[in-house]
């Protein structure tokens, strides 16, 4: 089974903090992707990376950034948290040839106070 | 750009009871079509695609969806609900396969008993 973890399911960080959040996928699959998930809202695409190395804006980079420096490893970086940015994480990775399965990760509901 | 549209916030059936979760979206040509379900918790799950051919497609857990182009929509269906399908609901379009998601707002199925 494809396995896409995410370093926290819960965090609390206060504004102005430097947040990391981390998403790892076993599956050796090239494209990854970062959301951003609110009610009312459904799911917002953040940032995506289709390579190593690679990145490209999604529909709401600002105040995010990322890093891809191993294929299996995608971190969605807040430089200085606001309240909000409180909101449920999502990433997700599929393979290059067979895109339109996506897979996703369980979450991270991050608060920051 | 391509948008979703799922018109309805929630949706409260009983158990037994058929279920039909409307999906309308906006796009020139024909899309790649997607439902999602969230489980409290949970990341996403994939419950069934569109691409081309057959416009009825089956998914997993007893779920359908039938693809209508005269009506731009691709309603989820399934005869009889269990409870364990209360979840929320994503409908997502993407121009192609290698193409990025843009997601629903996404249903909430409440099932009473």
């Amino acid at each position: 089974d494809v396995k896409v973890t995410q370093s926290s399911r819960y965090l609390v960080k206060r504004t102005g903090e430097k947040v990391f959040l981390e998403c790892v996928q076993d599956m050796d699959h090239e494209n990854m992707f970062w959301y951003r998930q609110d009610p009312g809202l459904g799911l917002r695409l953040i940032y995506f990376s289709y390579d190593v190395k690679m990145k490209e804006k999604g529909d709401i980079p600002e105040g995010y950034s990322v890093s891809r420096e191993k294929k299996e490893r995608f971190s969605l970086i807040l430089e200085s948290a606001s309240t909000n940015q409180t909101s449920m994480y999502l990433c997700a990775s599929r393979p290059r040839d067979n895109p339109e399965t996506q897979y996703f990760g369980p979450g991270t509901r991050l608060l920051v106070l | 750009a391509q948008s979703v549209t799922q018109p309805d916030i929630h949706i409260t059936v009983s158990e037994g009871a058929s279920l039909e979760l409307r999906c309308n979206y906006s796009y020139g040509a024909t899309p790649y079509l997607f439902w999602y379900v969230q489980s409290p918790g949970q990341g996403l799950q994939l419950l069934l695609k569109y691409f081309s051919g057959d416009t009825l497609v089956q998914g997993i857990k007893g779920f359908e969806a039938e693809f209508k182009r005269s009506q731009s929509s691709f309603n989820l269906r399934k005869p009889s609900v269990h409870w364990s399908d209360a979840a929320e609901y994503f409908c997502a379009v993407a121009p192609s396969g290698y193409s990025t998601l843009t997601f629903g707002k996404g249903t909430m199925l409440l099932v009473s008993p």
